[in-house]
């Protein structure tokens, strides 16, 4: 089983600031099968990045994702109000597919 | 607009089987190259997933959930189901349903969510 371990685990930050999140992963992830998702409180994940860099339907260009092997990273160039919530890192390399623990965004 | 919904009781006794359907609208769940996976999260918690069934029926299991799990498909109801048996107060979780689509560059990812359920587990 790929363990994924997401640093750091809370982030404080203002609105307008980068945010880099960090995904690393316990072996490879093959063809950089990682997604990043965002969760809102009371809501489902949202798709943001899939195969490690391509930014879903309708995601803004302020997330960018970057990565391979086992090191992987979310960029948040500005923060918006809507940014606040928690993200999650996911692989599909393996069965069983598995989750980070999540990076939770919040405001400083 | 692709659509799931998850239905099923909301209480679960101990020792007993929790059930959830995910009703699926907007599309037929045989028409994709897709899997339909459902994935937990327990209050405060993480995302843990639970297993998957692919629209031509193979179903794949967590290893750690694998011995209490079944994931079923009715292509006639356009659904899928959930079954957990032997549940005990660490199955309390909200459940979702999903839909893993699979690319031409074979990138999987979760495109459509359920708003998900919660399923608490007590006597």
């Amino acid at each position: 089983e790929i363990v994924l371990t997401q640093s750091p685990g809370t982030l404080s930050l203002s609105p307008g600031e980068r945010a880099t999140l960090s995904c690393r992963a316990s072996q490879s992830v093959s063809s950089n099968y990682l997604a990043w998702y965002r969760q809102k409180p009371g809501q489902a994940p949202r798709l943001l990045i899939y195969g490690a860099s391509s930014r879903a339907t309708g995601i803004p260009d302020r997330f960018s994702g970057s990565g391979s092997g086992t090191d992987f990273a979310l960029t948040i160039s500005r923060l918006e109000p809507e940014d606040f919530a928690v993200y999650y890192c996911h692989q599909y390399s393996s069965l069983p597919l598995t989750f980070g623990p999540g990076t939770k965004v919040e405001i400083k | 607009q692709l659509q799931l919904q998850e239905s099923g009781p909301g209480l679960v006794k101990p020792s007993e089987t929790l059930s959830l359907t995910c009703t699926v609208s907007g599309d037929s769940l045989s028409s994709c190259d897709c899997y339909w996976d459902w994935v937990r999260q327990p209050p405060g918690k993480g995302l843990e997933w639970i297993g998957s069934i692919s629209s031509s029926g193979s179903s794949y299991y967590s290893p750690s959930l694998m011995s209490r799990v079944t994931i079923s498909v009715d292509t006639s109801r356009n659904q899928f189901s959930l079954k957990l048996s032997s549940v005990t107060a660490a199955d309390t979780a909200v459940y979702y349903c999903g839909r893993r689509t699979v690319d031409r560059n074979h990138y999987h990812y979760f495109d459509y969510w359920g708003q998900g359920a919660l399923v608490s587990v007590s006597s």
